[in-house]
């Protein structure tokens, strides 16, 4: 089945810097890969997702770059804010099989500091 | 604020107790599910529900019994629950084609003593 590994798990930046955070695959089927922000006290919401045939997706701050080659995907988050701060999970299913369970990473933790 | 609403939003209850949590959308979604999430961990999928038929059981145990009354209701049965149990508890609803996006409610903070 697939196994989604997500790195770092812990990651500190300064407010305004730039944070990555990387995942990778092991099912090449796989062809949708969501990304879902977690703050405490809440239950994850999606912000932003990329399907297969697409290779890069950007909404403001946030983008997303997937190789499907090398089955990894990044999410990458631009002048970071405070509000940043947050648990991210990425996710991937292989949407073509009937229930397309999302398998998630294990989380990263980012703090953004002010 | 997100749309779908999970209650109540905290349970503590025994082991003998019997309760329930209960998800509410309003999005027109077809199909809904039920996640449990420990502390630091990735959410775990429960039970998955599509046009009201239970469609997935992750061969979750007895003492959890999923209902969905329509399709924009889903509760959630609890009954001689274990301590391990303890967890955030998460409803979750999507259109129910296959490349719709999962939308979470903020979940029921769940402790069994």
């Amino acid at each position: 089945g697939e196994n989604v590994e997500q790195h770092p798990s812990t990651l500190s930046v300064q407010e305004g810097d730039s944070a990555v955070i990387k995942c990778t695959y092991s099912d090449s089927a796989s062809n949708y890969f969501p990304w879902y922000k977690q703050e405490l006290g809440k239950g994850p919401q999606l912000i932003i997702d990329i399907r297969s045939n697409v290779g890069e997706k950007k909404d403001q701050r946030i983008a997303v770059t997937l190789n499907k080659t090398a089955k990894h995907f990044s999410l990458h988050i631009t002048e970071t804010q405070p509000e940043d701060s947050a648990v991210y999970f990425c996710a991937a299913s292989n949407q073509d099989n009937q229930g397309g369970k999302l398998i998630f990473g294990q989380g990263t933790e980012l703090s953004v500091k002010p | 604020d997100t749309e779908v609403t999970q209650t109540p939003k905290h349970l503590v209850m025994g082991m003998t107790n019997k309760k329930s949590l209960k998800c509410e959308q309003h999005m027109g979604h077809r199909a809904m599910y039920w996640y449990k999430q420990k502390a630091k961990k990735p959410p775990e999928l429960m039970f998955v529900y599509s046009y009201e038929k239970l469609s997935i059981n992750e061969s979750v145990p007895s003492r959890f019994s999923p209902e969905c009354p329509n399709s924009s209701l889903l509760n959630l049965h609890l009954h001689a629950l274990q301590p391990e149990d303890s967890a955030l508890y998460l409803c979750a609803s999507s259109m129910g084609r296959l490349d719709s996006p999962l939308h979470f409610g903020n979940g029921t903070r769940l402790t069994v003593t």
